[in-house]
C-alpha cells in the first residue's frame, strides 16, 4: 500500500521569503506524484506532477518539486513567496496503474505574511 | 484545458430531505471520478470511485444506500445524499481523471444540513 508523509502541518513564512514544504511517500511499486493547492472553500488546483524523465519539475505560479527515488521525497518549493500563495497544500500518490486512487497526504498550511 | 465543475457550489437543506450533488468534466472524457469529503482543516477523504456505465465502487465505511452515486456519461457523475442528516454536513469534491492519472478535482460542494 502506499502512504504519504507531509512532514509540516503548519508552514509560516514572511513574504519573499523561500519556502520549502516536505512530502515523504512509501510505496513498493511505481508512482506518480502530485503537488495540489487548495484555496478557502474551494477545490484543489494542480500545483505540478512527477511522471517520469527529469526529476526538477516545474509547476505553475512558480513552484517547483524534485523527485529524490533514494529518499522517497517530493519536496515542493519556491524561492520567493507572494501574500496570496497562503493556501493549503496536498502531497498525493498514486500508482501507475489504472484505476486506482490518489492517496493524500494530511496537508500542510502555507501561511504568508508581510 | 481540464476543467471540472460542480453544482451546486453550496446547498442548505432540512434533514430527512435528499441533495444531488452534480460532476461535470467540461472539456474532457472520464471514464472514471471519484467523490471525496472534506473535514474542516482535515485532508480529503476518498468516498467512493465512480465508473461510467458500471457500479460505484464505495471505500470501507462509506454507506452506499447512503451515498448514491450515478456515472451516466462520461461527462457527469452524480452524489445524492439520500435521508440527510447534521452529520452529513460537509464539503464533497468530485474530481475527473485525465491522461496518465492525473485527477482534476471541482470546486466543491458545501452542504449545510439543519
Amino acid at each position: 500500500a502506499q502512504s504519504v508523509t507531509q512532514l509540516d502541518s503548519q508552514v509560516p513564512v514572511f513574504e519573499e521569503a523561500p519556502v520549502e514544504l516536505r512530502c515523504n511517500y512509501s510505496s513498493s511499486v511505481s508512482v506518480y506524484l502530485f503537488w495540489y493547492v487548495q484555496y478557502p472553500n474551494q477545490g484543489l488546483q494542480l500545483l505540478l506532477k512527477y511522471l517520469s524523465g527529469s526529476t526538477l519539475v516545474k509547476g505553475i505560479n512558480g513552484f517547483e518539486a524534485e523527485f529524490n527515488k533514494s529518499q522517497t521525497s517530493f519536496h515542493l518549493r519556491k524561492p520567493s513567496v507572494h501574500i496570496s500563495d497562503t493556501a493549503e497544500y496536498f502531497c498525493a500518490v498514486i500508482r501507475r496503474q489504472a484505476g486506482t486512487a490518489l492517496i493524500f497526504g494530511k496537508g500542510t498550511t502555507l501561511s504568508v505574511s508581510s | 484545458g481540464a476543467v471540472v465543475s460542480q453544482h451546486p457550489s453550496w446547498v442548505i437543506c432540512k434533514s430527512g430531505t435528499s441533495v444531488k450533488i452534480e460532476c461535470r468534466s467540461l472539456d474532457f472524457q472520464a471514464t472514471t471520478m471519484f467523490w471525496y469529503r472534506q473535514f474542516p482543516k482535515q485532508s480529503l477523504m476518498l468516498m467512493a470511485t465512480s465508473n461510467e456505465g458500471s457500479k460505484a465502487t464505495y471505500e470501507q465505511g462509506v454507506e452506499k444506500d447512503k451515498f448514491l452515486i450515478n456515472h451516466a456519461s462520461l461527462t457527469l457523475s452524480t452524489l445524492t445524499v439520500t435521508s440527510a442528516h447534521p452529520e452529513d454536513s460537509s464539503f464533497y469534491i468530485c474530481s475527473a481523471r485525465g491522461i496518465q492519472e492525473t485527477q482534476y478535482f471541482g470546486p466543491g460542494t458545501r452542504l449545510l444540513v439543519l
